[in-house]
């Protein structure tokens, strides 16, 4: 298996509603990641995991709460957004040995009204 | 902030013809890679080049790294339509880190 799964694929959602987003991979990386892409800008790391423990937070607003049961699944849990977090939210894994090469998600398009 | 500058912002070509994309970067580096992105989609990994490296193959794809000048460069060969994509350099700080930072991108249009 050399993928990683992202669902939902769409999600729209009230500024009161709470969701998550659900990431999986099955290779066997020790590292999990978020990064937040608005429309025509590069990916935006959010945060990481490394050994299932935060790593990195890039000063993300508490509103956006990271998740990382096991070494296989990442959640990000959505609470109060603001419209202006509607964007493409992707998922990415790395083996924590080499080179860090990402293998990403197909991503959750978030809408916020 | 490392993040890498790529330029230009979009290239439209002829199949067949070659595109070439730059990128600048601000830091020292471990490594530098280039990711595809087809619209709204998520990245492919394409290439990495180590910063002791100077140039890499791989298929049509040849990448140069200079890091004096710290700008790399990914030239697409015989392009395709189907290399319509968004592609983006990524850098990975000396030292080692989780942390990969993307640069701008370049939309690359292939026209049949």
């Amino acid at each position: 298996d050399t993928e990683v799964t992202q669902t939902p694929k769409h999600l729209v959602m009230g500024m009161t509603n709470k969701k998550s987003l659900k990431c999986e991979q099955h290779m066997g990386h020790r590292a999990m990641y978020w990064y937040k892409q608005k429309a025509k800008k590069p990916p935006e790391l959010m945060f990481v995991y490394s050994y299932e423990k935060l790593s990195i937070n890039e000063s993300v607003p508490s509103r956006f709460s990271p998740e990382c049961p096991n070494s296989s699944l990442l959640n990000l849990h959505l609470h109060a957004l603001q419209p202006e977090d509607s964007a493409l939210y992707l998922c990415a894994s790395s083996h924590l040995t080499g080179a860090n090469v990402l293998t990403f998600g197909a991503g959750s398009r978030l809408t916020v009204l | 902030s490392q993040q890498g500058e790529e330029d230009p912002q979009a290239l439209s070509i002829q199949e067949g013809e070659n595109a070439t994309m730059n990128c600048s970067y601000k830091t020292s580096i471990n490594n530098l890679q280039w990711y595809r992105q087809n619209s709204g989609r998520g990245l492919v990994h394409l290439i990495l080049i180590r910063s002791n490296e100077r140039e890499k193959h791989s298929g049509r794809l040849r990448v140069t790294l200079d890091t004096s000048k710290k700008s790399s460069s990914l030239l697409i060969t015989a392009s395709r339509a189907a290399d319509t994509a968004s592609y983006f350099c990524a850098t990975e700080a000396q030292g080692g880190s989780e942390k990969l930072v993307f640069g701008k991108g370049t939309k690359l249009t292939v026209n049949p």
